[in-house]
């Protein structure tokens, strides 16, 4: 079945500084990579997703890229504030009839003001 | 539009009772999938119910069912429970199965559980 690796566990940065999250995966079929944040108490929140056919999506402060070949893809939040602070998972989905989500294991980020 | 609720939020247990747990997606959403979080697994597929029907399973004992109702809501129950199912457990419904938005899936904030 599909893996997700996801680095690193932790990080902090500091307030306005560059945030970036790494995934790989291992089935090469899968062609749908969403992020969550998960702050504490509350259920996983969807921030970002990008599709197999997608090289990069930006949503405001939040981008996110993907390299097929390589079957890894990124997170990168610019000009960090502290609210950005949570847990942030990765996952990969094949799509179809194996719809479910591989989650990676989460990194804990911390801005520091 | 109110996102998945999830009822209870938090449940306390003993070792071989059961429980179930609900779940109410975003309206119009028709699919609705169980995850278990715990520190040492982290997130994992439970299962995936559309249209009142189990479509996908994931590597859990038989301990662990659910199903949906016309409604789209849906229920898990964990029968015999044992110390290692206390755990997050996580709803996300989507809008379907197939077409635009099919791969979205919005969690609720979940049922904390805790089995002693």
């Amino acid at each position: 079945g599909e893996n997700v690796e996801q680095h690193p566990s932790t990080l902090s940065v500091q307030e306005g500084d560059s945030a970036v999250i790494k995934c790989t995966y291992s089935d090469s079929a899968s062609n749908y990579f969403p992020w969550y944040k998960q702050e504490l108490g509350k259920g996983p929140q969807l921030i970002i997703d990008i599709r197999s056919n997608v090289g990069e999506k930006k949503d405001q402060r939040i981008a996110v890229t993907l390299n097929k070949t390589a079957k890894h893809f990124s997170l990168h939040i610019t000009e960090t504030q502290p609210e950005d602070s949570a847990v942030y998972f990765c996952a990969a989905s094949k799509g179809g009839s194996a719809r479910q989500l591989t989650f990676g294991s989460g990194t804990q980020l911390t801005v520091l003001p | 539009k109110a996102g998945v609720t999830q009822t209870p939020r938090y449940l306390i247990k003993t070792r071989g009772q059961q429980v179930t747990l609900s779940c109410s997606p975003i309206s119009g959403h028709r699919s609705v999938s169980w995850y278990q979080q715990t520190p040492g697994q982290g997130l994992q597929f439970l299962f995936e119910y559309f249209s009142e029907t189990q479509r996908n399973k994931g590597n859990f004992p038989g301990r662990f069912s659910g199903r949906q109702f016309s409604n789209s809501r849906s229920e898990m129950n964990v029968s015999t429970l044992e110390l290692g199912d206390s755990a997050l457990y996580l709803c996300a419904s989507s809008l379907s199965r197939t077409g635009v938005g099919y791969n979205e899936q919005f969690f609720g904030p979940g049922t904390r559980l805790t089995v002693l």
